[in-house]
């Protein structure tokens, strides 16, 4: 599976979008790309998944560049309790997800 | 829907002893779960792989004499640590997937070794 990159923190204000990069220069034409995140002592939780096409749903848009080489994700209107790391990760079908390190989100009021 | 469970949440026991956590897909078919394990301040790193009525796929560096997964059915998965020590102390979580879909995660099991 390809390689992703994360920047390790980013800080949102409250009710603000937050938009959350990543980049996976070297991923391949059928790897999917991936969006989890884990809020303190919880399992990682499913947010979106997408190929090649922009998509959306009531946690979360995913814009993906035409060359797929770097991805975004947005979460329209941030929360408190949208404070958490966001894992992005490259995967082909039902093979295992390896976690980066990486994003740490903090939402401040 | 696409919910798993684990049991216990958390568990303390002796050096020397064993320790089974349970993983279950409550509302669908996982014929394939997944073993993870998360030291503080760190990421997850994957321990092994189960398909439904198969012997588990161990990542390298994973005893799986120690370390015993056992998937009898299609919504059960169990792992058990075997004579454990203070550095086994971590926090264990599971997922489950069907066929090819997304992967979807337990609440994790977390485990003290006195």
């Amino acid at each position: 599976d390809a390689k992703t990159t994360q920047p390790p923190s980013m800080d949102c204000a409250e009710g603000r979008a937050a938009n959350l990069p990543c980049n996976h220069s070297t991923i391949s034409g059928n790897e999917y790309v991936y969006w989890y995140r884990q809020i303190h002592s919880q399992g990682p939780q499913y947010i979106i998944h997408g190929l090649k096409n922009n998509e959306t749903n009531e946690m979360a848009s995913l814009i993906i560049t035409e060359d797929r080489k770097s991805s975004t994700l947005i979460l329209p209107h941030a929360t408190l309790r949208d404070t958490a790391v966001y894992y992005c990760i490259v995967r082909t079908g039902a093979n295992n997800l390896f976690f980066g390190t990486g994003t740490r989100l903090t939402v401040i009021p | 829907g696409a919910v798993v469970s684990q049991h216990p949440s958390w568990v303390i026991c002796k050096s020397g002893t064993s320790v089974k956590i349970e993983c279950r897909s409550l509302d669908f078919q996982a014929t394939t779960m997944f073993w993870y394990r998360q030291f503080p301040k760190q990421s997850l790193m994957l321990m092994a792989t189960s398909n439904e009525g198969s012997k588990a796929t161990y990542e390298q560096g994973v005893e799986k004499d120690k370390f015993l997964i056992n998937h009898a059915s299609l919504t059960l998965s169990t792992l058990t640590v075997t004579s454990a020590h203070p550095e086994d102390s971590s926090f264990y979580i599971c997922s489950a997937a069907h066929d090819r879909e997304s992967q979807y995660f337990g609440p994790g099991t977390r485990l003290t070794v006195l």
